[in-house]
């Protein structure tokens, strides 16, 4: 069974700090898929990794996939109320049979930005 | 361009009842997948449909069941329902199978009582 561990699960910040969120695993994923989820909505994809050492950015937030493909982080510089949410990350892999896609997602890390 | 929408938003139940829950996916996506969030177990694959055929199934029950229609829409059924049934159901569509990335709707809240 592939698991995804992010820490922190929890993380209150004030306005302006920086912060990192981190998404550990034991095992390759081919993918590795950020989400930000809002109270009362579904998650929202933010960002889509594939390649091992890969580093994204989006604006003010920062993904980089481990160079094993078993890790990721999402840094964010100058955090915003805005930013508030739940950040999911999900692994992307082929099942046993090697014929299905399938995500595994971790529990998250619930971020609250203080004004 | 519409998103995935999930109705109802709201539901609640007794335990022993049983729940049909409708996704419709975004115009075009072909494949639908469910899932099930709660605070202790975060976000577990349900199963994903695909041209009406279960393609994928995660580790529940079968008294979760689900189904695809010819224009895509898909409906989850929990059956015998149980307290621990209580969560946020997503629904996920992306346009062929196994695709990434998935678009989720905004979910069914179901509440057994």
């Amino acid at each position: 069974t592939q698991l995804l561990e992010q820490s922190p699960q929890f993380l209150s910040i004030q306005e302006g700090e920086n912060l990192t969120v981190y998404c550990n695993s034991s095992s390759v994923f081919s993918s590795l898929q950020w989400y930000r989820q809002e109270p009362g909505e579904g998650p929202v994809l933010l960002v889509t990794v594939v390649t091992g050492g890969e580093v994204k950015k989006l604006k003010r937030l920062t993904f980089q996939f481990g160079d094993a493909r078993k890790d990721s982080s999402l840094h964010i510089t100058a955090a915003q109320p805005g930013d508030t949410g739940l950040y999911l990350c999900a692994g992307g892999s082929l099942d046993s049979g090697g014929s299905n896609y399938k995500l595994t997602f971790g529990k998250g890390t619930l971020l609250t930005v203080n004004p | 361009k519409a998103g995935v929408t999930q109705t109802p938003r709201y539901l609640i139940k007794t335990r022993g009842q049983q729940v049909t829950l409708s996704c419709s996916p975004i115009s075009g996506h072909r494949s639908v997948s469910w899932y099930q969030q709660t605070p202790g177990q975060g976000l577990q694959f349900l199963f994903e449909y695909f041209s009406e055929t279960q393609r994928n199934k995660g580790n529940f029950p079968g008294r979760f069941s689900g189904r695809q229609f010819s224009n895509s829409r898909s409906e989850m059924n929990v059956s015998t329902l149980e307290l621990g049934d209580s969560a946020l159901y997503l629904c996920a569509s992306s346009p062929r199978q196994g695709m990434e990335p998935q678009h989720f709707g905004d979910g069914t809240r179901l509440s057994i009582l």
